[in-house]
């Protein structure tokens, strides 16, 4: 099946810090980007749609200020928390559509995110 | 109230049992339905599509109620590999998918 990574897997950083996360798709094209947020023993929660050329669509509630989206090219959209607090300590997920149907949405291995 | 809904977790079985989690969404525009399994520190992969007519994946059998908005998840013979969290999952009509908190398995041995 198609194949989406995300780098760093897990990063530690000082609370005030920024810590800029990536998404690639890498053996398909994918337009569409997703971001999720997972705190323990919660459901997935989508942040935002993230659209190649374009600005990324964010869920109510989302600080568009502060998770920055980029999606430069069909193959990566990097997730930026500026100003990182401890709060927003979490596992970030990232999927893509591979445009083979509507039902193939493959998850990125996430990245988790501790802030001191 | 939550847009999916799941059984309570954890289920605590012992190896060769028959488990069954059950779904419900709030949607009744809701246009896809999935079950997703996730393991401890992972990200979820998908497990099956759901269909109104019932769908069967060798031990694991899905079955679809549009009417009551209701879905559910049959393990049979259930291995210890089968301990993970399972996610019920829901397409909007805007093609999100919406996750339910998910349901915790431990097989025992």
């Amino acid at each position: 099946g198609a194949v989406v990574s995300q780098h760093p897997s897990w990063v530690i950083c000082k609370s005030g810090t920024s810590v800029k996360i990536e998404c690639r798709s890498l053996d398909f094209q994918a337009t569409t980007m997703f971001w999720y947020r997972q705190f323990p023993k919660q459901s997935l929660m989508l942040m935002a749609t993230s659209n190649e050329g374009s600005k990324a669509t964010y869920e109510q509630g989302v600080e568009k200020d502060k998770f920055l989206i980029n999606h430069a090219s069909l193959t990566l959209s990097t997730l930026t928390v500026t100003s990182a607090h401890p709060e927003d300590s979490s596992f970030y997920i990232c999927s893509a559509y591979s445009g083979e149907g509507e039902e193939t949405q493959y998850f990125g291995p996430g990245t988790r995110l501790l802030v001191l | 109230r939550k847009e999916v809904e799941q059984d309570p977790g954890p289920f605590n079985v012992p190896e060769g049992a028959t488990v069954a989690f059950n779904c419900t969404y709030s949607n009744s525009a809701s246009q896809s339905f999935f079950w997703y399994r996730q393991d401890c520190r992972k990200e979820p992969k998908l497990l099956m599509s759901v269909y109104s007519s019932g769908n069967e994946d060798g031990r694991f059998t899905a079955q679809l109620n549009r009417a009551s908005q209701y879905i559910s998840l049959l393990i049979r013979d259930s291995k210890l590999s089968d301990s993970a969290t399972y996610l019920c999952v829901v397409r909007n009509q805007g093609g999100k998918l919406i996750f339910g908190q998910g349901t915790e398995l431990s097989v025992k041995p």
